[in-house]
């Protein structure tokens, strides 16, 4: 079963905008991480951020997390068109082996 | 790149028959997973292995089997091929500690199968 849910489904912004990018789950996790990809193929591993922390930075990554809503979220700032892809939530829960994700956030970046 | 390959990456194959589709892990890691990614969808967990034993398996029949060799390359094995198993199927290999604590899975490329 899939645990992550993004929100929006699909974005579409323009070059230099922020895209932001939300992920419900529905028990607790060891740590949620971010994942890209591009037209189908392999996922790209993001960022990892465990449950004990608040908030991280990557770039011009930023990803919050807040166990208590059981809620993440990704922001990618002055986005580009390379950006553009779908953009997948995973949470690896304490009592699995899985990551569980979602189906994803399809962001289009436009010049 | 991540350091982890699969192959083959297109294949076809006809309702019925059997396929098997390759990892090869990141060096220094001992745990694979297995998913099944349908089109518009998220990945879907399989199973996965530590050293060389299935510890985890997700909702797939017994047609799903796998194995892991002891140099962390690892095979999936998908008998009796439905249309349904036309997918995007990706590796991802991490590093399993100690502790238990579980970090970083880091996929292939992926296999894109294609059953008529």
């Amino acid at each position: 079963s899939q645990q992550g849910e993004e929100d929006p489904q699909a974005l579409s912004i323009q070059e230099g905008e922020n895209a932001t990018m939300n992920c419900s789950y529905k028990t607790s996790i060891n740590n949620l991480q971010w994942y890209r990809q591009n037209s189908g193929r392999g996922l790209v591993h993001l960022i990892l951020i465990r449950s004990n922390e608040r908030e991280k930075h990557s770039g011009r990554l930023r990803v919050t997390l807040d166990t208590s809503k059981k809620s993440s979220s990704l922001l990618i700032t002055a986005s580009r068109a390379a950006d553009t892809a779908s953009y997948f939530c995973a949470t690896d829960e304490y009592s699995g082996y899985a990551l569980n994700f979602g189906k994803g956030t399809s962001l289009l970046v436009t010049p | 790149e991540t350091g982890v390959t699969q192959s083959p990456t297109h294949l076809i194959k006809t309702r019925g028959q059997q396929v098997t589709l390759r990892c090869s892990s990141q060096s220094g890691h001992n745990t694979v997973s297995w998913y099944q990614q349908a089109l518009g969808q998220g990945p879907q967990f399989i199973f996965q292995y530590y050293r060389e034993e299935e510890n985890g398996r997700g909702n797939f029949p017994p047609r799903f089997s796998g194995l892991q060799f002891p140099n962390y390359s690892s095979e999936l094995n998908v008998n009796a091929l439905e249309l349904d198993d036309s997918a995007l199927y990706l590796c991802a290999s991490s590093l399993l500690g100690l502790a238990g604590v579980r970090e970083t899975q880091y996929f292939g490329p992926g296999t894109r199968l294609l059953v008529l």
